[in-house]
């Protein structure tokens, strides 16, 4: 069965630290995976997402993922994180011509000064 | 502008009331979807419409249901059998009758039972 394991409930970096958020995938074919990033109380945005070819993709405000085959995962990153980034962050996967899309249990980001 | 609209934000229902949440999108998508999302779980997939006049059930549907007769609404009601019905509920769609192409969200409504 597919599942989705993001292993870090919460993080805390310094503004203009780096980023990585780990998600670690189950998935038996070629996985559609998506980043969301979700404020307090608000709905889900897309930050990126793969599908196929070039394993490192690039999203909106910055961020970029890396798809590993080999690992199963697909690990967010971010140079420089800014205070506006505090948000809540959800790796899923997508079965190829499915409906079900199988999201992790997020992780909480915290960005001091 | 073009986007999902959830109404109400905030909902207060008391034990043994039904109550309905409205999704409404003018995205010309074609399907949608209802998520429930608890502190810690994610999100969790209550039931999804590919098209008008069809929808199927998804992993936590016990306690729900749904319509879809209009392609631009897809209205979530919470039944009285839903015996943990608190929580935050997100609608969604997408353009194609997979959520592999890129999902829109709504900006939720918080249930709250009283």
């Amino acid at each position: 069965a597919q599942s989705v394991t993001q292993p870090d409930i919460h993080i805390t970096v310094s503004e203009g630290a780096s980023l990585e958020l780990r998600c670690n995938y189950s998935y038996g074919a070629t996985p559609y995976l998506f980043w969301y990033v979700q404020s307090p109380g608000q709905g889900l945005q897309l930050l990126l997402k793969y599908f196929s070819g070039d394993t490192l993709v690039q999203g909106i405000k910055g961020f970029e993922a890396e798809f590993k085959r080999s690992q199963s995962s697909f690990n967010l990153r971010k140079p420089s994180v800014h205070w506006s980034d505090a948000a809540e962050y959800f790796c899923a996967v997508g079965e190829a011509g499915g409906f079900k899309t199988i999201f992790g249990a997020g992780t909480r980001l915290f960005v001091k000064a | 502008d073009g986007g999902i609209t959830q109404s109400p934000k905030y909902l207060f229902r008391k034990e043994g009331q039904n109550v309905t949440l409205s999704c409404e999108q003018n995205l010309n998508h074609d399907a949608m979807y209802w998520y429930r999302q608890d502190p810690g779980q994610g999100l969790r997939l209550i039931y999804y419409s590919q098209i008008v006049n069809d929808f199927q059930k998804g992993d936590i549907a016990e306690g729900y249901s749904v319509s879809r007769e209009k392609k631009e609404s897809f209205p979530l009601t919470v039944t009285s059998a839903q015996k943990n019905p608190t929580a935050f509920y997100l609608c969604a769609s997408s353009i194609g009758s997979s959520l592999n192409t890129e999902a829109f969200f709504g900006q939720g409504t918080r249930l709250t039972v009283v």
